[in-house]
């Protein structure tokens, strides 16, 4: 199984500031035949399902505001948050979907400082 | 637009059965597959598996097997997953989500399952 392990657990910060999360993936999880890395990003807030933030480790989901963006080759991959906003706090998980089981990291918990 | 409807909050017994259902609105639903995914109390997301729902293939995660199944009915675009042999740390939010190319781009609401003696 692919296990995915994501940096920092949690991460306080002020509002405006750059938030980055990191996940890192046990094995490749880029398919060579269409170069597309399967790795995606969901956030979760508090009572709610999670929300598809990236796809491709890159592709931001139709409405999702530009000020996330998803990057990464390899096994290391980065989901940035430009200026932090009061509604970013949640936690947020990657998953890939390479290989079954589509295994998530353990998550990050984006508080404000 | 696109949505996934879950039933509601179960209890049940350790040893007991749990069948949740999944209704789909707003897209084609023999087009994409459904992934099941579940969340205990206070912890991270688990995956457990996945269903085409055009030609029924399943995929399930190896922890599970034996004890759940997914199905379909396209005749009322629903999807179900049916856990057996209920055990505690089975308590949890069960989340039925479209899948599209392997990643989940709609949820439901989710459905807390609790099992307790």
């Amino acid at each position: 199984d692919i296990v995915m392990t994501q940096s920092p657990d949690s991460l306080a910060l002020s509002l405006g500031e750059r938030a980055t999360i990191n996940c890192k993936s046990s094995q490749s999880v880029l398919y060579s035949s269409n170069n597309k890395y399967y790795l995606a990003w969901y956030q979760q807030k508090p009572g709610q399902p999670p929300k598809l933030l990236i796809y491709w480790a890159s592709t931001r989901q139709s409405g999702v505001p530009d000020r996330f963006s998803g990057s990464g080759s390899g096994t290391d991959f980065t989901l940035t948050i430009s200026s932090l906003q009061a509604e970013d706090v949640a936690v947020y998980y990657c998953q890939q979907y390479y290989l079954t089981p589509y295994s998530f990291g353990q998550g990050t918990k984006l508080e404000i400082k | 637009q696109v949505l996934l409807v879950q039933s509601g909050a179960e209890v049940k017994k350790p040893g007991a059965a749990v069948k949740v259902s999944c209704k789909a609105s707003g897209y084609s639903f023999s087009i994409y597959g459904i992934t099941w995914v579940r969340q205990a109390p206070g912890q991270g997301l688990e995956w457990m598996g996945w269903i085409s729902v055009h030609n029924g293939d399943t995929n399930y995660t190896q922890n599970l097997q034996g004890r759940f199944t997914m199905t379909t009915d396209t005749s009322t675009n629903t999807a179900y997953m049916e856990l057996r042999g209920l055990r505690s740390d089975d308590t949890a939010v069960y989340y039925c989500a479209r899948l599209r190319w392997g990643h989940s781009d709609a949820w439901g609401q989710g459905t807390l399952v609790t099992v307790s003696s």
